[in-house]
């Protein structure tokens, strides 16, 4: 079974521009996440869809948002980008529904720099 | 706010060597799991443990859930090279949302 994959692998941007990454789950899993990982930060949660619905949100501002389509797959934007924002995203599937402990099946990440 | 504190932040031993990293939090949490990063990688699922008191074992690797659900340890045996990287543990609470722990940087030389 393929697992998570995420592109870009690699983005740079500039201040004030926007970004949109993507994610393609596992087969048949129906809930991804997102999540922000910087070194001073750790792990940090940003937003959960499932069956196209967000249906958990973390602390971050709006200029971070998502979506899933029919398909599961995700997409997460970021809006007027600020230097803090660079980190590597990584979007993680799981089953959802309920029938697991929320086991997390992560991608490789999108490394993310803002200069 | 629901937190967990891993200890400690970074480990730097002898292939050979036993380990053990921490986790802890004031909150009891639902359930329990143990991450392992590499550089350039996104985490992989080591162990979900559900229990208080539970212990499950994955080779040279032993998981700990403490009784009242609050804190967790993972102890490793014999070290090896091919364990370095970042341990994470993530605890499900109340908002059914993962809430992951600070990490623990883990580099074993030969």
């Amino acid at each position: 079974k393929a697992g998570v994959t995420q592109t870009p692998r690699y983005l740079i941007k500039t201040r004030g521009q926007q970004v949109t990454l993507s994610c393609s789950p596992i087969s048949g899993h129906r809930s991804v996440s997102w999540y922000q990982q910087t070194p001073g930060q750790g792990l940090q949660f940003l937003f959960e869809y499932f069956s196209e619905t967000q249906r958990n949100k973390g602390n971050f501002p709006g200029r971070f948002s998502g979506r899933q389509f029919s398909n599961s797959r995700s997409e997460m934007n970021v809006s007027t980008l600020e230097l803090g924002d660079s980190a590597l995203y990584l979007c993680a599937s799981s089953l959802g529904g309920g029938t697991t402990y929320n086991e997390q099946f992560f991608g490789p990440g999108t490394r993310l720099t803002v200069l | 706010t629901q937190l967990l504190e891993q200890s400690p932040q970074f480990l730097s031993i002898q292939e050979g060597e036993n380990l053990t990293v921490y986790c802890n939090s004031s909150s009891v949490f639902s359930s329990l799991q143990w991450y392992r990063q590499e550089p350039g990688e996104g985490p992989v699922l080591l162990v979900t443990v559900v229990t208080g008191g539970e212990v499950k074992k994955l080779k040279r690797l032993t998981f700990q859930f403490g009784d009242a659900r609050k804190d967790s340890s993972l102890h490793i045996t014999a070290a090896q090279p091919g364990d370095t990287g970042l341990y994470l543990c993530a605890g499900e609470g109340n908002t059914d949302k993962l809430i992951f722990g600070t990490g623990t940087r883990l580099q074993v030389f030969p």
